[in-house]
């Protein structure tokens, strides 16, 4: 039972590439979210999908897009990477309450 | 924008010592209130939680006080020892978006031997 996965833990991006983060969950979790964590700023929602088949935007959505392609994997994509997008992403899964994190990627946009 | 506010932003502890962090919701609409903990290179994980209906849970070291008329509640760790050195975060779900929590801005706690 490996929890939640993400690939890939670190990345370094030039100006304007475009890179997908993946993240897939084994413990049938309905809900997935994608988190960035900066200094001083705390976790902030990108989006999240509170079921197969439905997305939503969080407080950060600006720059990214989703996919959940099924009850497993929720993708994060960037599209244009911007150096404003340096920053440690999170992907979560929870059943109800509790969110179950993943180990982090670490992306730097230079 | 719904808001949780936690400080302080970071604390030194002698071990031994009690660790205090605060956090502050700016709304009633709110229905649980989760602590998570977040060591260095690592993902948040949950430490303890509490529903507004109580006004203090305690698991070992770790006790949560929760004061629903002041809006506001609190993470106290006795007797901090220095594997408690972590990050931590308050967190509050509303009730409005069963799915969503949203989270304090993080406390870097430090427990010196």
């Amino acid at each position: 039972n490996a929890g939640v996965t993400q690939t890939p833990k670190f990345q370094v991006l030039k100006t304007g590439q475009s890179m997908t983060l993946q993240c897939a969950q084994d413990m049938n979790h309905n809900s997935m979210y994608w988190y960035r964590q900066d200094p001083g700023m705390g976790l902030r929602l990108i989006y999240y999908s509170a079921s197969e088949g439905t997305t939503d935007k969080g407080e950060v959505p600006n720059g990214y897009n989703v996919s959940r392609l099924n009850k497993r994997e929720f993708s994060l994509r960037l599209e244009s990477a911007a150096p404003s997008q340096t920053s440690v992403y999170f992907c979560a899964s929870s059943a109800k309450y509790e969110q179950y994190f993943g180990p982090g990627t670490r992306l730097t946009v230079t | 924008q719904q808001q949780v506010k936690q400080s302080p932003q970071s604390l030194i502890v002698q071990k031994g010592g009690i660790s205090i962090i605060n956090c502050a919701y700016e709304n009633t609409a709110f229905d649980y209130f989760p602590w998570y903990q977040q060591f260095p290179g690592k993902g948040p994980a949950l430490l303890i939680a509490i529903r507004p209906d109580v006004s203090e849970k305690k698991e070992g070291r770790f006790t949560i006080s929760f004061n629903k008329s002041a809006k506001q509640f609190s993470l106290h760790i006795m007797d901090s020892q220095p594997g408690d050195s972590a990050t931590y975060f308050c967190a509050a779900r509303p009730y409005s978006s069963a799915s969503k929590i949203i989270f304090g801005s993080g406390t870097r706690l430090s427990i010196r031997p």
